[in-house]
């Protein structure tokens, strides 16, 4: 099955400054990756995502870029807020011919903590 | 339109009893998807309901069962509880490969 590794496992930038998150997976039939955003008490919230026909998506401050070739993915935050601080997931899919939905493999997540 | 609920919110239980946790979907989402997400990792796969039936199943033993009802809203039950089990337990819903909207989750403790 996929399996999906991600680094740092925590990361601590000052307010303002980027925020780069990394993961791998396994599986060359993954075709769909998302970023989910989870702070404490609460379900992970999808701030991005991406498919494999494209190499980088941007919204506002966040961007995704997925290189196919190497297996790799990564999440870039640029001009970080206290409110970003947060644990982050990377997770990846397959879309097969079947029915339903995506079946997500997660990484451990990233606890991403920005100083004011 | 409401976004995705689940019940209870918190849930102790003994080892070897049994539980019931509920998740309605999104308004008009068809597909609902369970994880659980043990202390300090990534939500894992449990199950996926696609029009009532079962569409896809991660690592986890038969004990782990679930149902769709006709209004898409889902239950997942796990029998004979054991410590390990301690966990949040989050539904996902979303449209047929579409994006997936997480619940708030449930925290089960199991003593």
């Amino acid at each position: 099955g996929e399996n999906v590794e991600q680094h740092p496992s925590t990361l601590s930038v000052q307010e303002g400054d980027s925020a780069v998150i990394k993961c791998t997976y396994s599986d060359s039939a993954s075709n769909y990756f998302p970023w989910y955003k989870q702070e404490l008490g609460k379900g992970p919230q999808l701030i991005i995502d991406i498919r494999s026909n494209v190499g980088e998506k941007k919204d506002q401050r966040i961007a995704v870029t997925l290189n196919k070739t190497a297996k790799h993915f990564s999440l870039h935050i640029t001009e970080t807020q206290p409110e970003d601080s947060a644990v982050y997931f990377c997770a990846a899919s397959i879309k097969d011919s079947g029915a339903g939905s995506y079946q997500l493999t997660f990484g451990k997540g990233t606890k991403l903590s920005v100083i004011p | 339109e409401t976004g995705v609920t689940q019940s209870p919110t918190h849930l102790i239980k003994t080892r070897g009893q049994q539980v019931t946790l509920r998740c309605s979907s999104q308004s008009g989402h068809n597909t609902v998807s369970w994880y659980q997400q043990a202390l300090g990792q990534g939500p894992q796969f449990i199950f996926q309901y696609y029009r009532e039936e079962e569409n896809g199943r991660g690592n986890f033993p038969p004990r782990f069962s679930g149902l769709q009802f006709p209004n898409y809203s889902s239950e997942l039950n796990v029998n004979a509880l054991e410590l390990d089990d301690s966990a949040l337990y989050l539904c996902a819903s979303s449209l047929v490969y579409n994006e997936q909207f997480f619940g708030p989750g449930t925290r089960l403790t199991v003593l």
